[in-house]
């Protein structure tokens, strides 16, 4: 089975630009979650969708929106990009059903690491 | 809010030294899971722990779930240079869907 990928790995943009990253789950994972990663803060919650619809929020800025497709696959995106939005992005995907069954184990992908000058 | 508090934040040690690290809710938790990142990587899910008071262990890895399930610990015995990385504990609040990971403690070993 083909484990999570995003796109792209790198990137690099201006403060005030917006980003769009792109996250496919592990085939028949319904549950995609985002990360920030900074070295300060640890793994910092954003936001996880299941069948399309955004089912836990992290306290991140209105600035962070993420969606997910029919296929699970999900996007997040910044816009308004600030410098100390620099940071490794991961997603992460889990069998996590829609009534808290199923397993919340979550397998992460390699991330995206974005920064912001 | 509902945390999940994880001590220390960095450990370093020498080779051979033990190892642990602390993880504790402030509400009961349905489950805890460990997971380890490596320099570089991303983490990669360790084990899931369910049971008030449950013991797992994986060769030189001990983990251990409290017996209220608000705390858990993961014990390294006998540390080698492969364990250098942070290891976040992560738990389900029990009752919602939702999964609070701690903030990690980073260890770094002395060869």
């Amino acid at each position: 089975k083909a484990g999570v990928t995003q796109t792209p790995r790198y990137l690099i943009k201006t403060r005030g630009q917006q980003v769009t990253l792109s996250c496919s789950p592990i085939s028949g994972h319904r549950s995609v979650s985002w990360y920030q990663q900074t070295p300060g803060q640890g793994l910092q919650f954003l936001f996880e969708y299941f069948s399309e619809t955004q089912r836990n929020k992290g306290n991140f800025p209105g600035r962070f929106s993420g969606r997910q497709f029919s296929n699970s696959r999900s996007e997040m995106n910044v816009s308004t990009l600030e410098l100390g939005d620099s940071a490794l992005y991961l997603c992460a995907s889990s069998l996590a059903g829609r009534t808290g069954t199923g397993s919340y184990e979550q397998y992460f992908g390699p991330g995206t690491r974005l920064t912001v000058t | 809010g509902q945390q999940v508090m994880q001590i220390p934040q960095y450990q370093h040690v020498q080779e051979g030294e033990d190892f642990t690290t602390y993880c504790n809710s402030s509400t009961t938790l349905s489950n805890i899971q460990w997971y380890k990142q490596r320099p570089g990587g991303h983490p990669v899910f360790l084990i899931q722990l369910v049971k008030s008071g449950e013991v797992k262990k994986q060769k030189r890895l001990t983990f251990q779930f409290g017996e209220a399930k608000k705390n858990s610990s993961l014990h390294i015995t006998a540390t080698q240079t492969t364990d250098v990385g942070t290891y976040f504990c992560a738990g389900i609040i029990q009752g919602a869907q939702k999964l609070v990971f701690g903030q990690g403690t980073r260890l770094t070993i002395n060869p």
